[in-house]
């Protein structure tokens, strides 16, 4: 079954680090892969992307400087570091692979940044 | 990066056809041929619907279709169906960057 999995989310203070797993299995992850965000009730937020080798990395405006997209091929596996982060980063955080459009994505995992 | 321009909410009757509008600028939409179409059901992730303006997915109806023009690309769903009420969003490559529209919530009346 093809399938991405995200896992790493949680609750976390303003200022505080998360860093967020997906998991591919069944899919070939020769492939660019993404980080895409939505805010509770709110629209879709291209986050972050990786190409498929690792060496070149994309990042929104809104969190460039303070997260950190990388990946390991080795065990199929998409990080996303997120530091310094702010209530406006509250959202599920959807990983998702590149080809064509954004054509597999994993069910999300909820990040909440609150006090 | 500015978000797509897309309509709140558009409707139609049941087998009829109903357009969605996204419209961005030369920098995204208007530049490239990278736009993508995904509808998403409540509390699901996103699906892709169409991609590079007008490809369909393997498995998706062909009932949908995008096409662009200028700086505005346009989903239509034609023959709709109940199942087809969701939330659809718009995409685009921006030249090292990807962008998003706000969302369409299209009602089957």
């Amino acid at each position: 079954e093809v399938q991405l999995l995200e896992s790493g989310g949680g609750l976390v203070q303003p200022g505080g680090s998360l860093r967020l797993s997906c998991v591919a299995s069944g899919l070939t992850f020769k492939s660019a892969m993404s980080w895409v965000r939505q805010a509770p009730g709110k629209g879709l937020e291209w986050v972050s992307l990786i190409n498929p080798s690792g060496d070149s990395t994309y990042y929104a405006d809104s969190v460039k400087g303070r997260f950190t997209i990388s990946r390991d091929n080795s065990k199929n596996t998409v990080y996303l570091l997120m530091n310094s982060l702010r209530a406006e980063d509250t959202a599920l955080y959807y990983c998702a692979r590149l080809q064509g459009g954004f054509d597999i994505w994993g069910q999300g995992t909820m990040v909440t940044v609150s006090s | 990066q500015s978000a797509l321009t897309q309509p709140p909410s558009a409707s139609g009757s049941p087998g009829q056809s109903v357009i969605i509008s996204c419209t961005g600028t030369s920098n995204d939409v208007g530049g490239y041929n990278y736009v993508s179409w995904y509808q998403q059901h409540p509390g699901k992730a996103p699906k892709l619907m169409i991609y590079e303006v007008t490809k369909r997915p393997s498995g998706v109806s062909d009932r949908f279709s995008g096409s662009k023009s200028g700086n505005t690309a346009s989903l239509t769903v034609s023959g709709l169906q109940a199942e087809d009420e969701a939330d659809y969003y718009c995409s685009s490559y921006a030249g090292r960057s990807w962008v998003f529209g706000g969302g369409t919530k299209l009602t089957v009346l």
